[in-house]
């Protein structure tokens, strides 16, 4: 079974620092895409990045990139110049690329608080 | 944003009472799921639906039914609720051979 594993459970960094979120995860699937969601204190859950396991280039989006090194089954969200706005819980989630399998499992996330 | 809407977005409920939580798509996306997200566990999946009256059970599905009988409308009821599914519950949805499911507002559930 997969497993998504967050080991930071809360950060503090200050604004306009570069922050990197940890993420490792557990499958012997060679097909699977990993995602990252944002949780602000409204309790919405927004999706910020997807990277396939098959991507070459780390995916972007914006200030959001995912550091994704295979070989040892990290996606690490990295935010650069964070922002207050960037204070919220931040999840890590990997999907099976089966068909019938297109569930989500998450990690238990990590809360980041931008310190002005 | 994708139209997904939760109601109701708050309940109240006294253990041993049935309760239907609804999520609504206005996106006529294949995939519904419903999870629900309690602190140090993160989101787990209840059930999930991959099309109209077809449905599966996630990791934590004991205690709860769901019912697909429109492509826009994914129920969840607990037939008797207990104060242990005391939860915000979370739909999400996503189209066939897209990448990124999206999520609804959630829905925040007190069994007394």
């Amino acid at each position: 079974a997969q497993k998504i594993t967050q080991t930071q459970p809360g950060m503090f960094v200050q604004e306009k620092e570069a922050v990197t979120l940890d993420c490792t995860y557990d499958t012997s699937d060679q097909s699977y895409g990993l995602f990252w969601y944002k949780q602000p204190s409204s309790g919405e859950m927004i999706f910020l990045i997807y990277q396939g396991s098959y991507d070459e280039q780390n995916a972007t989006e914006g200030r959001y990139s995912l550091n994704f090194q295979k070989a040892r089954k990290s996606a690490n969200l990295v935010i650069s110049a964070s922002q207050l706005g960037d204070s919220a819980m931040y999840f890590c989630a990997m999907r099976l690329s089966n068909f019938g399998n297109e569930k989500l499992t998450f990690g238990t996330g990590t809360r980041l608080t931008i310190i002005p | 944003d994708a139209g997904i809407t939760q109601s109701p977005r708050h309940k109240v409920t006294e253990t041993g009472t049935p309760v239907t939580l609804r999520c609504h798509q206005t996106e006529n996306h294949r995939y519904m799921y419903w999870y629900r997200q309690d602190p140090g566990h993160g989101l787990r999946l209840i059930h999930y639906s991959y099309g109209v009256k077809d449905t599966d059970k996630g990791e934590v599905s004991d205690g709860y039914s769901v019912s697909r009988s429109k492509t826009e409308d994914f129920l969840l009821t607990l037939e008797s609720a207990t104060s242990s599914q005391t939860s915000v519950y979370f739909c999400a949805i996503q189209g066939a051979g897209a990448d990124t499911q999206y999520f609804g507002p959630g829905t925040r559930l007190t069994v007394l």
